[in-house]
Order: structure tokens, then sequence, then C-alpha cells
């Protein structure tokens, strides 16, 4: 069993719909989450960090965690064509980050 | 700032040969990280360095794999010899530590897409 599981999709909505990601995960030393945003044959790039249960938000996102469940969630607002794209879940032990554990990715695709 | 930087964009190769794949970070950060992204393994860390030197290589999948970094601007990621097994898109990125709480960000370059026939 990997340790962060997260559903490949893909995943194809409306413009405007409300998107929501999701990933799972069984270590419990997991303490920092973070959302990439991968766009088609690019490197992945930082969306949302988060460190603690709760929700953040960031415009037209919000990163939800639930450390009792080891479930972490990115919806998306409003979604857009521009949101098109595979997203990462990753997380880390240490907040420095460093030693990434990522999902598999899904992949989104709103349609205009 | 170009952002991390990555050659070649693509390699073919043949089983066999020798492949080697260049990053040049970001000027100023002292880690850097090579990860691979399959569609069955999904992104996987290989290696990291700090300061130019190598901190964990436990991704390392086998004795095949080869990581260096000369210098503060340039690291090398060599496999010898390649397999098929081998293909895949390699990611390097880098990150400044974190000083005062600031939130370490890797940033990764555009990839190298590999295949090995």
């Amino acid at each position: 069993q990997k340790e962060v599981e997260q559903d490949p999709g893909p995943l194809s909505v409306p413009e405007g719909a409300i998107v929501s990601l999701n990933c799972t995960y069984s270590n419990s030393a997991f303490q920092y989450f973070m959302w990439y945003r991968q766009y088609s044959r690019k490197g992945p790039e930082l969306l949302m960090y988060t460190y603690s249960s709760g929700n953040k938000e960031d415009g037209r996102f919000t990163a939800q965690v639930d450390k009792s469940s080891k479930y972490i969630s990115l919806f998306i607002r409003d979604s857009q064509p521009s949101d098109s794209a595979t997203y990462l879940c990753a997380m880390s032990v240490g907040g420095s980050a460093r030693q990434l554990t990522f999902g598999s990715g899904t992949q989104l695709t709103v349609l205009p | 700032d170009a952002g991390v930087i990555q050659s070649p964009r693509h390699e073919v190769t043949e089983m066999g040969q020798e492949v080697t794949l260049r990053c040049k970070p970001i000027s100023g950060h002292d880690y850097l990280f090579w990860y691979r992204q399959t569609m069955m393994r999904g992104l996987e860390l290989l290696i990291y360095f700090n300061n130019n030197v190598p901190i964990d290589d436990s991704g390392m999948p086998e004795d095949r794999f080869s990581a260096k970094m000369p210098n503060a601007s340039f690291s090398t990621l060599k496999i010898q010899p390649s397999e098929p097994r081998d293909s895949a898109v390699y990611f390097c990125a880098s990150s400044l530590k974190s000083r005062g709480g600031e939130r370490e960000t890797q940033y990764f370059g555009p990839g190298t897409r590999l295949l090995v026939l």
C-alpha cells in the first residue's frame, strides 16, 4: 500500500464548477501538506501549503487537512479552463519539506 | 531568474548506453533534488544535495544510477547502463533553506523526458 493515495481521475468539469480533489495517507508522522499543480509537459509548481488541521484559503483555492482521518482536500471554486492540469498532493514529516512524498496526481480538465 | 534549467529536454537512447542528465539550480539555492516521474510510480525523490553534498540517496533505484554536484550551479544524474524501465521524466528541483520561519519551497525544472529503447 502506498503511503499517499490519490484518485488519478481523470476528472472533467464545466467552467464555474466547484472542484474537490482528495488524498489519503497512512503515515501519521506527516505534518506538512502541500498541493502542487503540474501543467502538461511542465514541472510541478507549489500551489498551497498547510501545516495543521483545518482550512487555508488563497483566492479560489482552499486546502483542508483532517489529521484525525488522514485526509486532505483541495477545493477550487469558480473553476476556469486555465485550471486544467494535474494536481499532486505532497506531504513531509519535517517542516523543511525536503523529503516529500507525492500522491500519483489527479488530472483535471475544466471545459469552457 | 531563469528558474531551474535542465538539459537535454528530450533524450532517446538505446538500452545499454550511458545517459547523463544535467541541471542548473536557481542561483543562491542551497538544496538540489532529483526526481523521477512515471505513470506507474508517480513522482519519486531519488536524491538530494545540500551545499553540493549528497544528503539522502535512498531513493536511487540501483547502482546504475549516480548523481554528482561538483559546484553550486551544476548537477548531473547519470544512468549507466540504461534500461527500458528507466524511461521516465526526470525532474530537478532546487530550494533555499528557510530562514526566520519562512517556508521552504521546491522549484522544479521543466524535466528531461528519457526514452530507452
